[in-house]
């Protein structure tokens, strides 16, 4: 089975905080992603990562930065925290030569910025 | 750009009704479709999916129909259960390197 995993399941913050959130998957997966959710706005996709040390931004990225130091991890870090960021976080993974695109997803992590 | 729609929810029913839950979707080229589920407290899973038109995704009894000529994925069930409980995303894939685009989700609650 594949696992992802998130570094936390609930986290609460201060405003002005750095945050890290950590994901990591152990199928040799290329392609990882993070997505916030919000009720009534489904899964918004913040960046994603095909490779090591590559990033793309997604819909969302403002006031987030990603990094892949390692195929296996892919971090999201909150510069400076604010109560706007307040969400539950997703991260998933998915193979590039999968040609049906299925990402497998972390449990996620509820983060509360104060 | 691509972009899912869903019906609002939350959508309760008794056990045993039959389910749909609606998707349209708006996109350029032929996407692939996508229906996953969230338990409570978990995160996302594949639930089923379809590549091509009139292509049928299926599993554990849900069934969906990809319709090219209404742009549409709807998700049925014949009879649910209190074990459907769960948040329903519909998305695409964009073609555009393995990203994907939800739906803003579907709330179902199953009443015994």
């Amino acid at each position: 089975d594949v696992k992802v995993t998130q570094s936390s399941r609930y986290l609460v913050k201060r405003t002005g905080e750095k945050v890290f959130l950590e994901c990591v998957q152990d199928m040799d997966h290329e392609n990882m992603f993070w997505y916030r959710q919000d009720p009534g706005l489904g899964l918004r996709l913040i960046y994603f990562s095909y490779d090591v040390k590559m990033k793309e931004k997604g819909d969302i990225p403002e006031g987030y930065s990603v990094s892949r130091e390692k195929k296996e991890r892919f971090s999201l870090i909150l510069e400076s925290a604010s109560t706007n960021q307040t969400s539950m976080y997703l991260c998933a993974s998915s193979l590039i030569a999968d040609s049906y695109n299925e990402q497998f997803f972390g449990p996620g992590t509820r983060l509360t910025v104060l | 750009g691509d972009s899912v729609t869903q019906m609002e929810g939350p959508v309760t029913l008794s056990e045993e009704a039959f389910l749909t839950i609606n998707c349209t979707y708006t996109a350029t080229g032929y996407p692939s479709l996508f229906w996953y589920v969230q338990y409570p407290g978990e995160g996302l899973q594949l639930l089923l999916k379809a590549t091509k038109a009139d292509d049928k995704g299926s599993n554990k009894g849900f069934e969906a129909t990809y319709r090219k000529e209404t742009t549409s994925f709807h998700l049925e069930k014949g009879s649910v259960q209190v074990s459907d409980s769960a948040v329903y995303f519909c998305a695409l894939d964009d073609n555009q390197g393995g990203k994907l685009i939800f739906g803003q989700g579907t709330e179902l609650s199953v009443k015994p």
